[in-house]
């Protein structure tokens, strides 16, 4: 079955050090999402993709980057974590073509930076 | 541009009991509506969603939604909730042009007691 992964599940880290969190699905999708989750906000979208090499910027992408390099891997790289940066942090996967389509979510990681 | 706001951040419910979860949106077009559910340490899964037509939509687990134009609200509702049904609930807009990208109201944290 397809399906969307994340790594690792739960991470540790300390201020100042960059981090990078994998994302990868194997639905073959082009579109590609980095979400965070925090209590009260809901998720809001950090970067997105709908393709090899395109990357664009959410609503709240300061602090993080993208890149795409193939198909099935949009890594999430903090560049400098801050503390600001803990949360719960969500890759979602899409098909091309109707704004409509469903995504799909990987289970998630749960990012602390001291 | 597009908001989504979920009025209760949590409904505590007995079991058998029926629920509303409460969504209203802001947009200046047409929209395409989305209910996710995200159940402890998981990823979110689709619920249901409207996209036109009628205007009572049907998903998974017994749940249904009635979007209203004029109050530009979505409601979520269950006749009989059960123990399994303990979960986050989040409301998501997007319309025709946005690109597949979803706007996430805060969620609702079902909670549902024996």
């Amino acid at each position: 079955d397809a399906e969307i992964t994340q790594s690792p599940r739960h991470k540790i880290t300390e201020t100042g050090r960059q981090v990078t969190l994998a994302c990868h699905q194997t639905w073959n999708h082009n579109n590609m999402f980095w979400y965070r989750q925090d209590l009260g906000h809901g998720l809001r979208l950090i970067h997105y993709s709908y393709g090899v090499q395109d990357t664009n910027k959410g609503e709240v992408s300061d602090g993080y980057s993208v890149s795409r390099s193939n198909t099935e891997d949009l890594p999430l790289t903090l560049e400098s974590a801050a503390s600001s940066q803990t949360s719960v942090y969500f890759c979602a996967s899409s098909a091309t073509g109707e704004a409509y389509n469903e995504q799909f979510f990987g289970p998630g990681t749960r990012l602390t930076v001291l | 541009a597009q908001s989504v706001t979920q009025l209760d951040s949590q409904v505590p419910v007995f079991e058998e009991a029926p629920v509303e979860l409460r969504c209203n949106y802001s947009s200046s077009v047409s929209v395409y509506l989305f209910w996710y559910v995200q159940y402890p340490n998981q990823g979110l899964q689709l619920l249901l969603k409207y996209l036109s037509g009628s205007t009572l939509v049907k998903g998974i687990n017994g749940f249904e939604a009635e979007f209203n134009k004029s109050q530009t609200s979505f409601h979520l509702r269950k006749p009989s909730v059960h123990i399994s049904d303990t979960a986050e609930y989040f409301c998501a807009v997007t319309s025709p042009n946005a690109g597949n990208m979803l706007t996430f109201g805060g969620g609702t944290r079902l909670m549902v007691k024996p």
